[in-house]
């Protein structure tokens, strides 16, 4: 079974700074999807970024990033020039391709504090 | 567009009562889910459904039933509450397709058992 492991349970950044926050994952799988989301006090579940595992370029979106290197199986998410409103838990989250409709494998999560 | 819903948005309940949990989606997606949060323990995933008239045990199923007998709308029901069922109920929707992949997430039930 696919195990995504996030080995960070809490992390803290300085306003404007750059935080990086890891996931590992454990598949033998060849095609895959890779995704963070984003939970905010609110608990809105939100999607800030994928990466599909047959595209060797990293995706990004605005301030986030993402390394993903598929034979260390690793998917970590930088934040850059980081604001009050990333403060929030971060999941790193595992679908494989075709998939049945099942299962998305989520990680326990990573709290990101951001200081002022 | 409202995306995914869920009905109520907060609940109390006394032990051994009943209640249901609704989620809808707009977004003509086939697979629906129901997770549970707990601090510390991420979500976990109490039953899915790949269509409309089906639905499959998850991770932690024991005390709840499903139903989806409509393509938009997965229930999730308590029959006998319990303590230990005190969380945060999610829904979420997705698809086959690799262009709509990532769940989408309703914006969550606080249920508290008393």
């Amino acid at each position: 079974a696919q195990t995504v492991t996030q080995s960070q349970p809490e992390m803290s950044v300085q306003e404007a700074e750059t935080v990086t926050l890891s996931c590992t994952y454990d598949t033998s799988e060849s095609d895959y999807y890779l995704f963070w989301y984003k939970q905010p006090p609110s608990r809105q579940m939100i999607l800030v970024i994928r990466q599909e595992a047959y595209k060797q370029q990293n995706a990004t979106e605005n301030r986030f990033s993402v390394n993903f290197q598929k034979a260390a199986k690793s998917f970590s998410l930088k934040i850059s020039d980081s604001q009050l409103g990333d403060a929030a838990m971060y999941f790193c989250a595992y679908r494989s391709f075709p998939n049945t409709g099942n299962q998305f494998y989520f990680g326990t999560g990573t709290s990101l504090t951001v200081i002022p | 567009n409202a995306g995914v819903t869920q009905t109520p948005k907060f609940r109390v309940l006394k032990t051994g009562q009943s209640m249901t949990l609704l989620c809808a989606q707009d977004m003509n997606h086939e697979y629906m889910y129901w997770y549970r949060q707990d601090p510390g323990m991420g979500l976990r995933l109490i039953h899915y459904s790949v269509g409309e008239g089906t639905t499959a045990k998850g991770e932690v199923p024991d005390g709840y039933n499903v139903s989806r007998l409509k393509k938009q709308n997965f229930l999730l029901g308590l029959e006998s509450a319990a303590p230990s069922q005190t969380s945060v109920y999610f829904c979420a929707s997705s698809s086959p397709s690799r262009a709509s992949y990532e769940q989408y997430f309703g914006p969550g039930t606080r249920l508290t058992v008393t």
